[in-house]
């Protein structure tokens, strides 16, 4: 079964730091990949989605992923964040053999300071 | 914005009775699916639904769940009889297209004593 790994469970950065997020998945067929984003107290929203083409894809608010087959990653990344970018995010996989399921990393909370 | 709505926002029952935990998915959107989220765990899948019947489920899933639509709109999760570690955050979602972007609903938070 497909399983998803974040790295880093907490994250505390200052204003216009750059950021990394880590996220690696087990299973090598044809994924669709995902990032979402939970700001406190709101749902899950979607930042970015990779499902072919260019692996490097731009999402919402200034973020970015780059899909590595060769290593199993969707990393995301922001080149300068702010304190509105304090939240918790998610990558999600969908197994493209596996139906419509997402699997989910277990999240990095990410906190900024102004 | 068309969004993903979800009551109650927070349910209290207590262990062996029944709950009904309601979604309304995006109008357009033919996928529905439910997740859950334990305390400090990750986002599970639990079912998804298309055209009237599920079409996969997690091993969590099992006979005390079970999933409707019993209108054009609503979809709803019922648990028959609550045990203390379905305590959890449920979380409704669905989509356009298959394998395509799942928009999610705020959840409720479920707690079961």
């Amino acid at each position: 079964a497909q399983s998803v790994s974040q790295h880093n469970h907490h994250v505390i950065l200052s204003e216009a730091a750059s950021l990394e997020l880590g996220c690696n998945y087990s299973y090598g067929g044809t994924v669709n990949l995902f990032w979402y984003v939970q700001y406190p107290g709101q749902h899950l929203q979607l930042l970015l989605k990779y499902f072919s083409g260019d692996p490097l894809v731009k999402g919402i608010k200034g973020f970015e992923a780059e899909f590595i087959k060769s290593k199993f990653s969707f990393n995301l990344r922001k080149p300068s964040v702010q304190w509105s970018d304090t939240a918790e995010y998610f990558c999600a996989v969908n197994d493209n053999n596996a139906g419509n399921m997402l699997t989910f990393g277990g999240g990095t909370r990410l906190m900024v300071k102004p | 914005e068309p969004e993903v709505t979800q009551t109650p926002s927070h349910q209290v029952t207590q262990m062996g009775q029944e709950v009904i935990l309601r979604c309304v998915p995006i109008s357009n959107h033919l996928y529905f699916y439910w997740y859950r989220q334990i305390l400090g765990q990750k986002v599970e899948f639990l079912v998804s639904f298309y055209n009237n019947e599920i079409s996969e489920k997690s091993e969590i899933f099992d006979d005390q769940f079970s999933v409707e639509r019993p209108d054009g709109s609503n979809f709803t999760l019922k648990i028959r009889s609550t045990k203390l570690e379905d305590s959890a955050m449920y979380f409704c979602a669905s989509s356009r297209v298959v394998g395509g972007e799942q928009y999610f609903g705020p959840g409720t938070r479920l707690t079961v004593t």
